[in-house]
């Protein structure tokens, strides 16, 4: 069973930074592309960054820039997100998502149950 | 950036309803579009990609078309268990966008 497991959110004070994981399991991981997606409270989805198979692409939400870091570990199968200086309006469920292409950033056909991120001043 | 604009924000139908839903990108982008569902409470599922490819065990009344700038998502019958939020999401250049969503709602 193809499965996305994110670890990592909780509440956390303004300005400070935060790790979030996600497992994969199921699927060639380094088959694949994959992204993070937030949703803020009531709020729609946001798309927030990608990283290709092997990360020789990588691409961040404009707004986000300079704040958020993918990255990936082939071996072990996962994902991450590195947050700095959080601030309330990062608030979110943070969903980890496998991308159906491998080389390219398209879209998302598996979604993780998400990870709840507060920030708190 | 490329902007996706969703109309309607809300949609309220009777069972047996066709309804449809616009998506438009601020600069064409070919046939690059997702369609993804999200019921309450759940989380987002992937519809239809390449604007009109069903995703393997999507139900036949959900259907895509469009190609460029205007793409549009059909149910040709809605059923209950299609009350949900449905989102655009353009991929042909990164950043990747979403549309705004539309909340589908039963009469």
């Amino acid at each position: 069973e193809v499965q996305l497991v994110e670890s990592g959110g909780g509440l956390v004070q303004s300005g400070r930074s935060l790790r979030l994981s996600c497992a994969a399991s199921g699927f060639t991981f380094d088959d694949y592309a994959m992204h993070w997606v937030r949703q803020a409270p009531g709020k729609g989805l946001e798309w927030v960054s990608g990283i290709t198979w092997n990360s020789d692409s990588i691409a961040y939400a404009e707004s986000l820039k300079g704040r958020f870091t993918i990255s990936r570990n082939n071996a072990k199968n996962s994902l991450y997100l590195q947050v700095n200086s959080l601030r309330a309006e990062d608030t979110a469920v943070y969903y980890c998502a496998k991308d159906w292409a491998g080389s390219q950033l398209a879209g998302m056909d598996v979604w993780g149950q998400g990870t709840a991120v507060t920030v708190s001043s | 950036d490329i902007q996706m604009t969703q109309s309607p924000s809300s949609l309220s139908a009777s069972v047996g309803d066709r309804v449809t839903i616009t998506c438009r990108a601020s600069q064409g982008i070919s046939n690059y579009l997702a369609w993804y569902q999200q019921k309450p409470g759940r989380v987002p599922k992937l519809l239809i990609y390449a604007a009109f490819a069903l995703q393997s065990g999507v139900p036949s009344r959900f259907s895509g078309s469009g190609s460029g700038t205007d793409f549009t998502l059909t149910i040709s019958s809605l059923q209950p268990e299609d009350v949900a939020s449905y989102y655009c999401q353009q991929y042909n250049s990164p950043p990747l966008t979403f549309g705004g969503g539309t909340k589908m709602e039963i009469k």
